[in-house]
């Protein structure tokens, strides 16, 4: 089944500690990103992927890290979370740029304390 | 910025009926618009793709326009069932070389039987 997979699917942690949220996909997609989802302001890029070890900031990249050494994977760094980091996290994939149709994960609920 | 905005948080429409959600944006020369359901606790499910040389585009029961004048895109959902009932996201991007795509906040849409 062709499908985008994260985990976890829940995260309680506190400020400071490092956290990484997996993200792969089973398609083949070269495209990949990651947004963030709050009440009242929609879902916002934090970063994409056009490829493997080709990465660059979307609209709110601050305090986030990510790496592309796989085709399949996308994982979202945090070194330091924040409480304004708490949020609803969403990977997408798609076969090439976000024009294309984009394939959402499941979301990932974070919560800093 | 780029303002997007949805016509209402919530709608709500008799079975049978045609539900008509809005997406209006300024400050934007969007290449083309994408339309999203999102049921609650999942992540978003790609609808359809319009571009900016396109009015009209449909899907079985789902018509979206895009109006390059108006600044503005309707999303029709036509014979509607209760199981249309979900969250309807638009989102914009354009043909910069960016691959940022920018979303609405969502219209909440309830198909009463």
């Amino acid at each position: 089944e062709a499908q985008v997979t994260q985990n976890p699917r829940y995260l309680i942690t506190v400020t400071g500690k490092k956290l990484t949220v997996t993200c792969s996909q089973n398609m083949n997609h070269e495209y990949m990103s990651w947004y963030r989802q709050d009440p009242g302001l929609g879902l916002r890029q934090i970063y994409y992927s056009m490829n493997v070890e080709v990465t660059d900031k979307g609209d709110v990249p601050e305090g986030y890290k990510v790496s592309r050494k796989e085709k399949r994977n996308f994982p979202l760094i945090l070194e330091s979370p924040s409480p304004n980091q708490t949020s609803l996290y969403f990977c997408a994939s798609g076969l090439n740029r976000v024009q294309e149709t984009q394939y959402f994960g499941p979301g990932t609920r974070l919560l800093v304390l | 910025s780029q303002k997007i905005e949805q016509n209402s948080e919530a709608l709500n429409i008799q079975e049978g009926k045609t539900a008509t959600l809005t997406c209006n944006y300024t400050n934007y020369s969007p290449a083309y618009l994408q339309w999203y359901r999102q049921d609650p606790g999942r992540g978003p499910v790609f609808l359809l793709l319009i571009r900016e040389n396109e009015k009209e585009k449909r899907k079985e029961r789902l018509k979206v326009t895009f109006d390059t004048t108006l600044k503005q895109s309707l999303f029709h959902i036509t014979a509607s069932q209760p199981a249309d009932s979900a969250t309807y996201l638009c989102a914009l991007g354009d043909q910069t070389g960016a691959n940022n795509l920018f979303f609405g906040t969502g219209t909440r849409l309830t198909v009463i039987p």
